[in-house]
């Protein structure tokens, strides 16, 4: 089994909403990934985590937070987007060092 | 940080021809993948190739890594190949950075 699940497909959320995106993978991996995606343009990491603990964090901006329940599942917590928050927002998973596999994505449009 | 051109940024095909993408970097990389985003977004791996040749049906890749360059092949294309392609690049700590990406368009 190679697949990433992402849950919600599409959320419109207004700026004062909270709300959170789901990823989950059964593959093993240890690795989970955040990436987001605006249009017309290439996926740019956000977030790594490393055996469920944050190793990279590409200066996203705080209203964006990362959580790792457990070694399958990634949560994106979003809490007063603004509206240039708006993309397609990716999750994938690998094993450390190893190919990365994608989900379908969330497709984020911020009121 | 590394630079990861490709070209080129557009190309319209008949359904049938065959063509090659190419993607630059600007540094040592630890490995390469290729991806395919369909219409819908969603990113398909084609291949993970840090050097040397990969065939997948119709599909092949070549990583020349001392020379910072990597090739894909896509023969006898198929309307079902349009969307976009990216190749994208490891330089080490997981971080995986991506290509500029070049659109394909098959044609009936």
């Amino acid at each position: 089994d190679t697949e990433v699940t992402q849950t919600p497909k599409h959320l419109v959320m207004g700026m004062t909403n909270k709300k959170s995106l789901k990823c989950e993978q059964h593959m093993g991996h240890r690795a989970m990934y955040w990436y987001k995606q605006k249009a017309k343009k290439p996926p740019e990491l956000m977030f790594v985590y490393s055996y469920e603990k944050l190793s990279i964090n590409e200066s996203v901006p705080s209203r964006f937070s990362p959580e790792c329940p457990n070694s399958s599942l990634l949560n994106l917590h979003l809490h007063a987007l603004q509206p240039e928050d708006s993309a397609l927002y990716l999750c994938a998973s690998s094993h450390v060092e190893g190919t990365q596999y994608f989900g379908p994505g969330t497709r984020l449009t911020v009121l | 940080g590394i630079q990861v051109e490709q070209s080129p940024p557009d190309l319209i095909l008949q359904e049938g021809a065959n063509s090659t993408l190419r993607c630059n970097f600007s540094d040592s990389v630890n490995n390469l993948q290729w991806f395919h985003q369909n219409p819908w977004g969603q990113l398909i791996n084609l291949f993970y190739i840090p050097s040397g040749t990969k065939q997948n049906g119709r599909l092949s890749a070549t990583t020349v890594a001392t020379e910072r360059y990597s090739l894909l092949y896509i023969s006898s294309s198929q309307t079902t190949d349009s969307g976009v392609y990216f190749c994208a690049v490891n330089t080490g700590f997981q971080k995986l950075v991506f290509g500029t990406g070049t659109r394909l368009l098959v044609s009936p």
